[in-house]
C-alpha cells in the first residue's frame, strides 16, 4: 500500500524553464513533508520541508506547495539548472507524538535539457 | 565535520553468506534508520532505533537484523534469509524529523548478491 504516490518516474525539462514535480498521499495523518534529492549513488540531500499548517513555502528557486484538501503536494523550481537534474523524492511525516519515521514516494528523475 | 558514514561502499556476497553494512554518525543523533532503495519502488525502511539498546522493524524487516549498542553506530546485517538483497542500502540518522533537514543520509551501500 503506497501512502505516497510519485505518479511521475521521470520528467525532461529544458534550462532555464520550470520543473514541477507532483507528489500525492493518501494517509490523512500526514502533516508534514520534506523534498529530497539525489544523485546516483549517493544518499539523498534535503531541499525543503513544508508543515500543514501552511500551504506554500519557499527557498530560493524551490517552492513547495500543498493543497490539503486534495493531498497533493507539489515543487516547483525555477529556473531549472543543468545541476537539478536528479531523482527527486517527497517524504511524509504523521503528526501522532513521538513517530518519526519518514514514508517516501517511488521518486521522480528530472533531467534538465541544456 | 559532522556526517554520516556508511561502509562499504560496494560489498559482493556470494549465496548463503551474511553481511554486515558499517553505519556511522558523529552527529550525536539520537535516531537512526536504515532503508533499502530499489528501482522504481523508492525508499523502503528496513529498520530503526530511537535510542540506544532500542530498536524496532520497519516495514521489510524480514531477512535483516540490526543492533544498537552505542550511539554512533546502527550496523545492519543482511542474512541468508533475505531472498533478494541485492540493492542499494541507505542509512540516516536525525535529530528530529521535524526540523531541517529532517533526516541526514550516508553515502550508501550497494550490495550485489554473485
Amino acid at each position: 500500500d503506497q501512502q505516497v504516490k510519485q505518479n511521475s518516474p521521470s520528467l525532461s525539462v529544458q534550462e532555464g524553464r520550470i520543473s514541477i514535480l507532483n507528489c500525492d498521499y493518501t494517509n490523512s495523518m500526514f502533516d508534514y513533508f520534506l523534498w529530497y534529492k539525489k544523485y546516483p549513488a549517493e544518499g539523498p540531500t534535503f531541499l525543503i520541508s513544508i508543515s500543514s499548517i501552511k500551504d506554500k513555502n519557499e527557498d530560493g528557486r524551490f517552492t513547495v506547495f500543498l493543497n490539503k484538501s486534495a493531498k497533493h503536494l507539489s515543487l516547483h523550481i525555477v529556473p531549472s539548472q543543468p545541476g537539478d537534474s536528479a531523482v527527486y523524492f517527497c517524504a511524509a511525516l504523521p503528526f501522532n507524538f513521538g513517530n518519526e519515521k519518514l514514508t517516501f514516494g517511488t521518486g521522480t528523475r528530472l533531467t534538465i535539457i541544456p | 565535520d559532522g556526517g554520516i558514514t556508511q561502509s562499504p561502499k560496494y560489498l559482493f556476497r556470494k549465496e548463503g553468506q551474511n553481511v554486515t553494512l558499517s553505519c556511522e554518525q558523529n552527529l550525536n543523533h539520537d535516531a537512526m534508520y536504515w532503508y533499502r532503495q530499489d528501482p522504481g519502488q523508492g525508499l523502503r525502511l528496513i529498520y530503526y532505533s530511537q535510542i540506544v539498546n532500542d530498536f524496532q522493524k520497519g516495514d521489510i524487516a524480514e531477512g535483516y537484523s540490526v543492533s544498537r549498542e552505542k550511539k554512533e553506530s546502527f550496523p545492519l546485517t543482511v542474512t541468508s534469509a533475505q531472498k533478494n538483497p541485492t540493492a542499494f542500502y541507505l542509512c540516516a540518522s536525525s535529530i528530529s524529523a521535524r526540523a531541517s533537514p529532517g533526516y541526514t543520509f550516508g553515502s550508501g551501500t550497494r550490495l550485489t548478491v554473485v
